[in-house]
């Protein structure tokens, strides 16, 4: 069982719509998480941080669940610029910064 | 420059050749990171660094493979008698982690070295 683990999708949803990806985790001592974006051909770079509280971003909200390692982002009004493969991380446990990349899930948003 | 740097960005070998991929991370930063990016695949883990020592080597898939990072700073992936299935993007990131005063512990990419193994 992968560590991390996500819908790959395609999700294709139109101009405006609202879109949620899930992730879940099987590490219990993770203590970190992440939601990354990748573009065609590029590197992944940081989109957000993941707290219990949830946590939001402009369009974009995290949540996290710890008793049922659960993480989910959430996209409204997407934008044709949303396309993108957004990827779940986790980090840590035993006292480390591990940092473990889902497989990411692929967003396609059409005019 | 400010970022990760990667080398060679490209690297066509053939089979039974030796390796090596360079990371130059950002200054200062005492974690990094090397992970394999597969067509489709999600960034694989190979193994971290926390200054000169490797913190975590669980992600290395066989004995073919070895990083270093003697002074802290600069990296190095060595790959002995590449494979095909070897064939991937290797990707190189850093972080201040571990820094006194450290905020989300970010990890920077590098723009990867894409290795083809004939």
């Amino acid at each position: 069982r992968k560590e991390v683990e996500q819908d790959p999708g395609p999700f294709n949803v139109p101009e405006g719509a609202t879109v949620a990806f899930n992730c879940t985790y099987s590490n219990s001592a993770s203590q970190s998480f992440f939601w990354y974006r990748q573009d065609c051909r590029k590197e992944p770079k940081l989109l957000m941080s993941v707290y219990s509280s949830g946590n939001e971003d402009g369009r974009f909200t995290a949540q996290l669940n710890r008793a049922s390692q659960y993480i989910s982002l959430l996209i409204r009004d997407s934008k044709l610029s949303d396309s993108a493969t957004y990827l779940c991380v986790s980090r840590g446990g035993t006292g480390g910064f591990k940092t473990i990349f889902g497989a990411g899930t692929r967003l396609f948003v059409k005019a | 420059g400010a970022g990760v740097s990667q080398t060679p960005s490209n690297k066509v070998t053939e089979k039974g050749k030796y390796v090596e991929l360079r990371c130059d991370p950002i200054s200062g930063h005492t974690a990094l990171y090397w992970y394999r990016q597969s067509l489709g695949q999600g960034p694989e883990f190979l193994i971290y660094f926390q200054g000169t020592g490797a913190a975590d080597d669980s992600g290395l898939p066989n004995d073919r493979f070895f990083a270093v990072r003697p002074e802290g700073s600069v990296s190095t992936l060595k790959i002995q008698r590449t494979e095909r299935g070897d064939s991937a993007v290797y990707l190189c990131a850093s972080s201040g982690l571990g820094l006194a005063g450290a905020n989300t512990g970010e990890l920077f990419f590098g723009e990867g070295s894409r290795l083809t193994v004939l």
